[in-house]
């Protein structure tokens, strides 16, 4: 069975350095895509950016090049999400998911990480 | 890279068919047949209802169907039932960049 396991919600202050995880399991995770999503309180699903685990070839959201940084350790099948200085507006859902090597979407979401950032 | 437009709400009555719009450009939608539509439940991830414009992942009803026209794609919920009442975003390849887009996102009534 497909997995993609999130690490657990995190309260932060602003200012504050971040890194959440998404650990693949249950498939071949290293010859795939897997995707960060966010989801801001009470809007829509964006992408934040897309990482290929085998290699680390990463694409960005021009909207987020430059705020986040996202890697992996395909050795331990993992994604991360990771921010260096936080602000309020931080404040989200996030969402790993796994994009389709059969069609064009995603067919895993991992159960998200709530970060909240308040000082 | 500008999401794809959808409803902001769509309601019906248990039982009836209710369809929600997903409205792109020749550039991802329109383009190519690559949309999927997913159903979020409050506090709830994401779910794949429909790829590839049409088609239905393993257990999914088939009360929930896709198509395109031009440059807007449509998911039709038929016998509409409570527990549809969900969030339903549509997401597309984009020629325009090395991202899929999604669509706004719409949210679903049941009466």
């Amino acid at each position: 069975e497909v997995q993609l396991v999130q690490s657990g919600a995190e309260v932060k202050k602003p200012g504050e350095s971040l890194k959440i995880s998404c650990k693949g399991s249950g498939y071949s995770f290293t010859r795939d895509w897997i995707g960060w999503v966010r989801q801001m309180p009470g809007k829509g699903l964006e992408w934040m950016g897309i990482i290929y685990l085998d290699d680390s070839d990463t694409r960005y959201n021009p909207s987020f090049q430059g705020q986040v940084t996202i890697s992996a350790d395909k050795s331990i099948t993992t994604a991360y999400l990771q921010w260096s200085s936080l602000q309020a507006s931080d404040t989200a859902m996030y969402y790993c998911a796994r994009l389709s090597s059969v069609f064009y979407g995603v067919d895993y979401w991992g159960l998200g990480t709530l970060v909240t950032v308040s000082s | 890279q500008s999401a794809l437009t959808q409803p902001a709400s769509v309601s019906g009555s248990p039982g009836q068919s209710i369809t929600i719009s997903c409205t792109g450009t020749t550039s991802d939608v329109g383009g190519y047949n690559y949309v999927s539509w997913y159903q979020q439940h409050p506090g709830k991830a994401p779910k794949l209802m429909i790829y590839d414009v049409s088609n239905r992942p393993s257990g999914v009803s088939d009360r929930f169907s896709g198509s395109k026209s031009g440059n807007t794609a449509s998911l039709t919920i038929s016998g509409l039932q409570a527990e549809d009442e969900a969030d339903y975003y549509c997401g597309s390849y984009t020629s325009s960049s090395s991202l899929d887009v999604f669509g706004t996102g719409t949210k679903v009534t049941v009466l």
